[in-house]
C-alpha cells in the first residue's frame, strides 16, 4: 500500500489566492481527518469525515476554511482567500482503527 | 472534551541510555493510546499503541505502559540510537469518538 498520498508537497501562494489541498486516504479506510501543524499551536485536528461524512469541523478555523469528501478515494481542504497565517503544515490521516498520517503539505502563504 | 499532557517537552540522552516519555489524560472514557514519532519533514509515524484492556506492551526497544487508575500512560525506549532522535506524541481516543486527542510532543535528541 502507497499509504496515505497528499499533494502538492508544497505550495507557495501570495495572500488573497485561493489554495486547494489533496488527499488520497489508504484503501478501505473509512474516517479521514485533516490538521494542521505550527510551531505555537502544534498539532490541530481541523476536521474529520466518517464514511465520507464530516463528523465533527469545529477546529476549522473560520469560513475561509472548507473541506470535502466526495467519495471513499479522495478528500480537499480548500482555504479561500489565504493568508499569511494559515501558513504551516497540513497533514491528513486515514484509519479503520490506527491512524496513519501523510506526508503533508507545506504552505506558505506570502 | 479529552485533554492530554505530555512531559518532559525536551529530553537529551547518551546513546545506549534509555528515555521515558509520560502522557496524562483526563477523559476516563478513553481507552486507546497510539504513539506517534515524527522525523524532520515527515509525517508523524505510528509507532506502537495499547488499548485499556491491556498494561503494558512491548515491541523490541520500544514499551508503553498504561495506568488507567492514575489515567497514565508512558513510553519507553531502552538501548537508544541516534536515530531514535525525533518528536514524539501520545495521543488518546474514547470510544465515542474516532478523533485522536494530540500531546503537545516531546522532542528527544540521542547524543552520540
Amino acid at each position: 500500500d502507497a499509504g496515505v498520498i497528499q499533494s502538492p508537497r508544497h505550495e507557495v501562494t501570495e495572500m488573497g489566492q485561493e489554495v486547494t489541498l489533496r488527499c488520497k486516504p489508504i484503501s478501505g479506510h473509512n474516517s479521514l481527518f485533516w490538521y494542521r501543524q505550527t510551531m505555537m499551536r502544534g498539532l490541530e485536528l481541523l476536521i474529520y469525515f466518517n464514511n465520507n461524512v464530516p463528523i465533527d469541523d469545529s477546529g476549522m478555523p473560520e469560513d475561509r476554511f472548507s473541506a470535502k469528501m466526495p467519495n471513499a478515494s479522495f478528500s480537499t481542504l480548500k482555504i479561500q482567500p489565504s493568508e499569511p497565517r494559515d501558513s504551516a503544515v497540513y497533514f491528513c490521516a486515514s484509519a479503520s482503527y490506527e491512524q496513519y498520517f501523510g506526508p503533508g503539505t507545506r504552505l506558505t502563504v506570502t | 472534551g479529552e485533554n492530554v499532557e505530555q512531559h518532559p517537552s525536551t529530553l537529551s540522552v547518551q546513546e545506549g541510555d534509555s528515555a521515558v516519555i509520560k502522557c496524562t489524560y483526563s477523559d476516563s472514557a478513553s481507552n486507546y493510546f497510539p504513539w506517534y514519532k515524527q522525523e524532520l519533514g515527515k509525517g508523524p509515524q505510528l509507532i506502537i499503541d495499547i488499548r485499556s484492556n491491556v498494561g503494558e506492551k512491548k515491541d523490541q526497544r520500544i514499551a508503553v505502559t498504561l495506568n488507567k487508575t492514575a489515567k497514565h500512560f508512558s513510553l519507553h525506549i531502552t538501548e537508544t540510537q541516534p536515530e531514535d532522535s525525533a518528536v514524539y506524541f501520545c495521543a488518546a481516543r474514547d470510544t465515542g469518538r474516532r478523533a485522536l486527542t494530540f500531546g503537545s510532543g516531546t522532542r528527544l535528541q540521542v547524543q552520540p
